[in-house]
């Protein structure tokens, strides 16, 4: 079992739809990361969280430590969003696990 | 302020030969950290650098060496190399090890 699992595993959503991206950890953190890479590869952090929540523009990500889960939220999708999501944790060794990633489309 | 730089962006490389991907960390930053991210796959850790050493590795074998220069700037040399070691290799950048770390762009390595 990946000790970083995300859901959905790819995701196709009309421009405007409200999408929701999951990631559930088995271990200890210190902090959660979500990321956006673009394909070529370049690698954006978008959030980084160790309680609560956070918001960014039409970008929300929450994290509730008791539940070992956090949730990445787009607000009004837009097809610029098309990306990987991949959450990233920092466990309290300071070794950084990452996700298998969500593939995001947004079709306009 | 530059981030993260990565060199080269491309690189075919075949099988058996030695490789070297260079980073260099955003400004103020002294960790360096790499990855190896598949295709379709999530980046996996190899290892992080800091104060010119070796701190932490990831479950990647030996042929995978790395080395940090005085100037925190990082090499990536990849021995003997095989076909699945095609990937895109990631550097991120941090003060200290346990701050946020900025991603280069990467180097995308193709082994024929």
């Amino acid at each position: 079992k990946n000790e970083v699992e995300q859901s959905p595993q790819n995701l196709t959503a009309q421009e405007g739809e409200f999408i929701t991206i999951n990631c559930s950890y088995s271990v200890g953190i210190s902090a959660l990361h979500w990321l956006q890479q673009h394909p070529g590869g370049g690698i954006v952090s978008l959030f980084m969280l160790s309680s609560g929540k956070k918001k960014h523009g039409r970008l929300i990500a929450t994290i509730n430590i008791q539940e070992k889960h956090s949730s990445l939220h787009i607000t009004a999708s837009h097809p610029r969003d098309s990306a990987v999501y991949i959450c990233a944790v920092k466990t309290s060794y300071d070794k950084v696990i990452f996700g298998p990633g969500t593939s995001l489309s947004v079709i306009p | 302020d530059a981030g993260v730089t990565q060199s080269p962006t491309h690189l075919i490389k075949t099988r058996g030969q030695q490789v070297t991907l260079r980073c260099s960390p955003k400004s103020g930053h002294d960790t360096v950290s790499w990855y190896q991210q598949a295709l379709g796959q999530g980046p996996q850790f190899i290892f992080q650098y800091y104060e010119e050493e070796e701190r932490q590795r990831g479950n990647f074998p030996d042929r995978f060496s790395g080395h940090q220069y005085p100037n925190y700037s990082s090499e990536l040399n990849v021995n003997a190399l095989l076909l699945g070691d095609s990937a895109l290799y990631l550097c991120a950048s941090s003060f200290c090890t346990q701050e946020t770390q900025y991603f280069g762009p990467g180097t995308r390595l193709l082994v024929l």
